[in-house]
């Protein structure tokens, strides 16, 4: 079945450094992917999401880009800020209709 | 701004007690959700629900139950809580396509079973 494979972290960051975040997918056709973000003591929210190959999904400066060939979907934000500090989950649809599939999460900790 | 509440936020009760989470939304979304979330982040699905009258089990078997009798509300039960039941629990919903549409969550509901 489809399923997302994430850097493990946690990644810790300086204030204004380059933010990659890889996630791979494996996936029957050709599904959407989604990044979703988790602040400390809230529920996730959606960050940018692709609905097909080669599409750009954007948001808040964060940016991930639908490659087929790679079957990849990484994360990166060119400078990032304290308060991108979260938790960061990859996450894909799944054939037939039944809910998303989401990676284990990545935790950010931004440093000033 | 998404508009799904969770109660109780947080909730410490002791073993063998029921307890029901409540979850609503006030989007009119056919799909809702339970995740449970460990302390290592990772996001389990435990039931989700296609629409009123409509339960599923998710990928992780858990001894909660649910149940949908309306569409803005989805609440997940424990009969007899045990500590191994500390987590934190997850409420969601979305609308058309499970793979093509955002999810909303809720803030979560803390559990501690002592």
């Amino acid at each position: 079945g489809n399923s997302v494979t994430q850097m493990e972290g946690p990644v810790t960051l300086s204030e204004e450094a380059f933010l990659t975040i890889n996630c791979t997918y494996t996936a029957t056709g050709y599904p959407s992917l989604f990044w979703y973000v988790q602040y400390p003591g809230e529920g996730l929210q959606l960050l940018l999401k692709a609905t097909k190959a080669d599409d750009k999904g954007s948001n808040k400066g964060f940016e991930a880009t639908y490659r087929k060939e790679t079957t990849s979907f990484h994360l990166e934000k060119g400078s990032v800020q304290v308060s991108d500090s979260a938790v960061y989950f990859c996450a894909l649809g799944r054939s037939g209709n039944t809910p998303l599939v989401f990676g284990k999460g990545t935790r950010l900790s931004v440093i000033a | 701004e998404a508009d799904i509440y969770q109660t109780p936020r947080y909730l410490v009760i002791g073993t063998g007690k029921k307890i029901t989470l409540e979850c609503s939304q006030t989007m009119g979304h056919d799909k809702m959700y339970w995740y449970q979330q460990d302390p290592g982040m990772e996001l389990h699905l435990i039931h989700y629900s296609y629409g009123v009258n409509s339960t599923e089990k998710g990928d992780l078997s858990s001894e909660s139950t649910v149940s949908r009798i309306r569409t803005e509300h989805f609440p997940l039960t424990l009969e007899s809580a045990r500590p191994s039941h500390t987590s934190q629990y997850l409420c969601a919903s979305s609308e058309g396509s499970f793979s093509g549409n955002t999810i909303y969550f809720g803030e979560g509901s803390w559990l501690t079973v002592v």
